[in-house]
């Protein structure tokens, strides 16, 4: 059981280059989560999804794109690089909720746009 | 939606001494709130985390409170060590519907420092 696994974990990007994180999780939750943790800062979620075929924006969106095919997967496209979206990049799932339960996170990408 | 706030955002503690991180939030809906502890360069990882139905949680050296009406809640780590030093997150949880599915709000962090 791995997990939430993230590929990769170190990136540098040329603005405007395009590239997919990628995100696997073994332990068949619905929800899945990417969020960006910019330095000294929290957490802000970009997109998440409650199950494959359903996808819904986070708080910070602009510049990116998720899909959800299967359980398993949750990619995160950037499509058009910039220096604002240097940060680093956590997947998350959880199990579907009865009254909360908790988000495991993958290990982290970090991306720099230069 | 739902707003976290924690407080501090940095804390300095001699080893041996307590620390108290304090987070608000604004959803009365929200019924879940775990903390997570972030080492350097790692991913965030659950410590500790507490329902609404209970006030008050312990795990050895670490305990969480919560108060529903003043919709606060708090971690206090007691007897501190160097290697809890990290960055410690407080989030907020409401059960969400089938569309929505459960919200984690976080609070922006406290960087914890325990002095040897």
């Amino acid at each position: 059981n791995a997990g939430v696994t993230q590929t990769p974990k170190f990136r540098i990007l040329k603005i405007g280059q395009s590239m997919t994180l990628q995100c696997t999780q073994d332990m068949n939750h619905n929800y899945m989560y990417w969020y960006r943790q910019d330095p000294g800062m929290g957490l802000k979620l970009i997109y998440y999804s409650v199950g494959a075929g359903i996808t819904d924006k986070g708080e910070v969106p602009n510049g990116y794109n998720v899909s959800r095919s299967t359980t398993e997967d949750f990619p995160l496209r950037l499509e058009l690089a910039a220096p604002s979206q240097t940060s680093v990049y956590f997947c998350a799932s959880s199990i579907r909720p009865i009254s909360g339960n908790t988000i495991y996170f993958g290990e982290g990408s970090w991306l720099t746009v230069v | 939606g739902e707003n976290v706030e924690q407080h501090p955002s940095t804390l300095s503690v001699q080893e041996g001494d307590s620390a108290v991180i304090k987070c608000t939030y604004s959803d009365s809906a929200s019924n879940y709130f775990p903390w997570y502890k972030q080492e350097l360069g790692k991913r965030p990882q659950l410590i500790i985390d507490i329902r609404s139905n209970v006030g008050e949680k312990k795990d050895q050296r670490i305990a969480v409170t919560l108060n529903k009406t003043a919709k606060h809640f708090s971690l206090h780590i007691t007897e501190t060590q160097p290697e809890d030093s990290a960055v410690y997150f407080c989030a907020a949880s409401s059960p969400g519907g089938p569309s929505t599915g459960n919200q984690f709000y976080f609070g922006t962090g406290t960087s914890l420092t325990v002095i040897p």
